[in-house]
């Protein structure tokens, strides 16, 4: 099974509010990653984690936080949610750290922020 | 600038035709290649991988890729509306780790018509 789960699938939010998405997988990956993809953009990776190290993208550094409990789970985390935040949200996984690991994504959260 | 340009954005190919998609990196850094497709309201699953110079063939589908031009494409034959889809290309280094992120591409949109 290679299922990697997302929760919502869809979420409002309101400028200034807080919003958490969670992904989870259940293939025993060691990294999970976030990406944000807006219409007629490229999937931009924000963030990842490799087992329990989080690497964080530089451009992003500041506007998304996560966290990783436990080897199944991810989420991610906005402080104060603007109108640029919304988009589609992708989770994704992979075995390994490695260069030939094939990522797994999920359904994705389609987040609006109004 | 989009370090993956692929091209043409959109596409529409018979039922039963022959379907080209083209990929190229500006980073000279990348050194793999990736095909995921988006079936829409679906998740990105990878469809092919390649990782050296030369012709990669799976069932209808056939990925090449020159590494010297840091240019891959991707041939679908006898195309079926089933086919219709996002096709999403990404690029990675060798070097793992941190560098094993994809990059992506916008993406091409594929119709097929029957």
């Amino acid at each position: 099974d290679t299922t990697v789960k997302q929760n919502p699938r869809y979420k409002l939010a309101r400028v200034g509010k807080p919003v958490n998405l969670i992904c989870s997988q259940t293939m025993n990956h060691d990294t999970m990653y976030w990406y944000q993809k807006k219409p007629n953009q490229a999937p931009k990776l924000l963030l990842f984690y490799y087992d329990k190290i989080l690497n964080r993208e530089a451009d992003t550094f500041e506007k998304f936080q996560s966290s990783r409990p436990n080897n199944s789970f991810c989420s991610l985390y906005i402080g104060s949610a603007g109108l640029e935040y919304s988009a589609m949200y992708l989770c994704a996984s992979s075995r390994d750290w490695g260069n030939q690991d094939t990522q797994y994504f999920g359904p994705g959260t389609r987040l609006l922020v109004l | 600038q989009q370090k993956v340009q692929q091209s043409p954005e959109s596409l529409i190919v018979p039922e039963g035709g022959m379907a080209s998609l083209n990929c190229t990196s500006s980073d000279r850094n990348v050194d793999y290649f990736w095909w995921y497709r988006q079936h829409s309201g679906k998740s990105p699953k990878m469809l092919m991988s390649i990782f050296s110079n030369g012709e990669k063939e799976e069932g209808r589908f056939t990925v090449h890729l020159n590494k010297a031009s840091l240019h891959t494409s991707l041939h679908i034959r006898d195309s079926q509306p089933s086919d219709s889809a996002l096709y999403l290309c990404a690029a990675s280094m060798e070097s793992g780790g941190s560098n094993a992120k994809l990059t992506f591409g916008k993406g091409t949109k594929l119709s097929v018509k029957s």
